[in-house]
């Protein structure tokens, strides 16, 4: 079964360093998104991209982040100065889009980042 | 905006025995879908369920049902026959359906601990 795959599992960084967490979607899906919990909250909606740009952000979502589309498969989310609030499990996922509506959207196994 | 609550941060249940978790939601939108998530340790985030708005009938899937009340703006999650596998953080989540691609909206999250 087609899944979301996202790499590294963990991610350990110093504050005001840069950080890119990747992610593979699923393949013939069109809506890509990024969420982040940290521990022990709920889980935040960050951004939402779809044909190449983003359709829609968050608060939290400031000049600190971008998404990226490079090529065919991957999607990354760049954090440009890392701060210790950053540190929080981020979540990848992906939907199918037909006939104007988009479905589940599915996740991956996230990114633990970790800003020390 | 929309909202979604969870009152019940803990919960607990016997093996075999069947527990509900609740979740409420707030909305002016007439057209959404509503998601129950499983989150077990590993954090990943597996869809359990969807419900349709539109749709008068309840979701179910296997051991899974729900018990939607639009009018109410409830959605709570009936597992049956429970099994030591279904321990886990489990998150009621809102997604417009006026708006494609939008983003999943979650609750708090309802920790479930299975006895055996």
């Amino acid at each position: 079964e087609p899944e979301v795959t996202q790499t590294p599992s963990h991610q350990v960084t110093q504050m005001g360093q840069e950080v890119i967490l990747r992610c593979v979607p699923i393949s013939n899906h069109l809506y890509f998104y990024w969420y982040r919990q940290i521990l022990g909250q709920k889980v935040e909606f960050l951004v939402s991209f779809y044909n190449n740009e983003i359709s829609e952000k968050s608060e939290i979502f400031d000049d600190q982040f971008s998404v990226e589309r490079p090529d065919g498969s991957n999607f990354t989310l760049k954090i440009r100065s890392t701060k210790l609030e950053d540190s929080a499990m981020y979540f990848c996922a992906s939907s199918d889009y037909h006939r104007g509506y988009s479905y589940e959207q599915y996740f991956g196994p996230g990114t633990r980042l970790t800003v020390t | 905006a929309q909202t979604v609550t969870q009152s019940q941060p803990e919960m607990s249940v016997q093996e075999a025995e069947t527990v509900t978790l609740s979740c409420t939601y707030d909305t002016s939108e007439s057209d959404y879908y509503l998601f129950w998530y499983k989150q077990p340790p590993s954090r990943q985030m597996i869809l359990v369920i969807r419900q349709e708005a539109y749709k008068q009938q309840n979701a179910t899937e296997n051991r899974f049902s729900v018990n939607f009340q639009k009018a109410a703006k409830s959605f709570s999650l009936k597992i049956s026959d429970s099994q030591l596998g279904d321990a886990a953080m489990y998150f009621c989540a809102y997604r417009s359906a006026e708006t494609s691609g939008s983003r999943l909206t979650f609750g708090e999250g309802t920790q479930l601990t299975v006895n055996p």
